[in-house]
């Protein structure tokens, strides 16, 4: 078990940029959860997948926003035309499959976003 | 739609004693799930303790204890003997058990824990 990984740790970008982040999750977990975390609050949910499959999406998550997981592995994040409201981090978290709470979610250290 | 709400921002401790943090939620499922996770400075959150809605006893994890209130719809967190390594933000989270949303944690604000030599 070597942990869910997030790269980059950190990203500093202009405002109307766009920008990509990865997450690896724990190998044998089938989920995998991106949530949003500024300054102050407790993380917020964006999405969610099932292996390739995108599960469910926050409202949250504009139409700038799309993640992908296309094999089933990994996944990324991609922010379009970034704003300063962007500013925040993004926390990627992976579970085995999840009956019910049962399988509880293991998160990255994050990528913090700043948007100038 | 739920909600989960942690009333107290900041709390400190001192070393060997302990505290409690509280946590109130509100929703109109019957079978969920509830959860306290640390993040400690810097570092990646992790789960600290784990309750089933059906079930009426009360979780412990070593030096961490929850106190459920399932009618009050109120989940407080008690670590005893604090110690340095203690100190973290500590946030609630509520769990549905329905349907697409199973995994889509709902946080609280969370309370910034202290522990103090």
């Amino acid at each position: 078990d070597t942990g869910v990984s997030q790269d980059p740790r950190h990203k500093i970008t202009k405002r109307g940029q766009n920008v990509t982040f990865r997450c690896d999750p724990i190998s044998e977990h089938n989920r995998l959860y991106w949530y949003r975390q500024t300054l102050g609050q407790g993380p917020e949910f964006l999405t969610y997948f099932q292996n390739e499959a995108q599960l469910e999406k926050s409202r949250l998550l504009s139409d700038r926003f799309s993640a992908e997981r296309p094999k089933g592995s990994f996944s990324t994040l991609e922010i379009q035309r970034t704003e300063q409201g962007d500013s925040a981090m993004y926390l990627c978290a992976s579970s085995r499959p999840n009956t019910g709470g049962n399988s509880p979610l293991h998160f990255g250290n994050g990528t913090r976003l700043t948007v100038t | 739609a739920q909600t989960v709400t942690q009333s107290q921002p900041e709390m400190s401790v001192q070393e060997a004693e302990t505290v409690t943090l509280s946590c109130t939620y509100d929703t109109s499922e019957n079978n969920y799930y509830l959860f306290w996770y640390k993040q400690p400075p810097s570092r990646q959150m992790i789960l600290v303790i784990r309750q089933e809605a059906y079930k009426q006893q009360n979780a412990t994890e070593n030096r961490f204890s929850v106190n459920f209130q399932k009618a009050a719809k109120s989940f407080s967190l008690k670590i005893s003997d604090s110690q340095l390594g203690d100190t973290a933000m500590y946030f609630c989270a509520f769990m549905t058990n329905y349907g697409g949303s199973q995994g889509n944690l709902i946080f609280g604000k969370g309370t910034k824990l202290s522990v103090k030599p």
